[in-house]
């Protein structure tokens, strides 16, 4: 059964620090990777996709992937109180683009 | 765009009676997502459609579960009959599928529970 890791955390970092979120996944052939942040209440939301090794930065957000590994992590500099979420990992195990596994996140809390 | 909208928001119902999700989801979209989430077991997806046509069911949890999309702009699910353990955040996503591009957006989700 193909599956995604995630520490549930909390994950907690001050306000201004870099956030590490971490997930891995089983299956060496996937080719899509997702982070989601969800606020308590509220739906996913897509933040930041990748789908080759290395890095991708959109703004205060970094996604490294590694496939090697089976690795893949978001980094978020600069953290605000606004980041306090759970960050979801998703990845397509299919290929065919179009069903995602999600891991069961981790909760960051980011304090003043 | 509105985005995905589903309906109800909010469902409260006894074990035993019916229940009906329903999703609209972005203009444009060809592929439609139904995903459960609980505490226990994160966001699982039941079953997705392309073009209207179911592709991969596998996630429904058994034959109470059942899912329509009769045509591009609407969706429903179904379960008959309801138990607790149904209760749930039900999302509904949608996406254009482009290659291996799968950025699915979600709706607001309906929260059931089942007493």
């Amino acid at each position: 059964q193909k599956e995604v890791e995630q520490n549930s955390g909390p994950l907690s970092v001050p306000e201004g620090a870099i956030a590490s979120l971490n997930c891995t996944y089983s299956d060496r052939v996937s080719q899509s990777f997702f982070w989601y942040r969800q606020y308590s209440g509220k739906s996913p939301e897509l933040i930041m996709s990748i789908y080759s090794n290395g890095d991708k930065e959109d703004g205060r957000f970094t996604a490294q992937l590694n496939k090697a590994s089976q690795y893949v992590s978001l980094l978020i500099r600069d953290s605000q109180p606004s980041d306090s979420a759970t960050y979801l990992c998703a990845v397509d195990f299919t290929g065919g683009g179009n069903k995602l596994t999600f891991g069961t996140g981790t909760q960051l809390k980011v304090e003043l | 765009d509105a985005g995905v909208i589903q309906s109800p928001r909010h469902e409260v119902t006894e074990m035993g009676q019916e229940v009906t999700l329903r999703c609209k989801p972005i203009s444009g979209h060809n592929s439609l997502f139904w995903y459960r989430q609980t505490m226990m077991r994160g966001l699982e997806l039941l079953i997705y459609f392309n073009n209207n046509v179911p592709i991969d069911d596998s996630g429904m949890p058994e034959d109470r579960f059942s899912a329509k999309m009769p045509n591009a702009s609407f969706s429903t699910l179904k379960i008959q009959p309801s138990e607790p353990r149904d209760s749930a955040v039900y999302f509904c996503a949608s996406s254009l599928q482009t290659g291996m591009n799968t950025e699915a957006f979600f709706g607001q989700g309906t929260r059931l529970t089942v007493v």
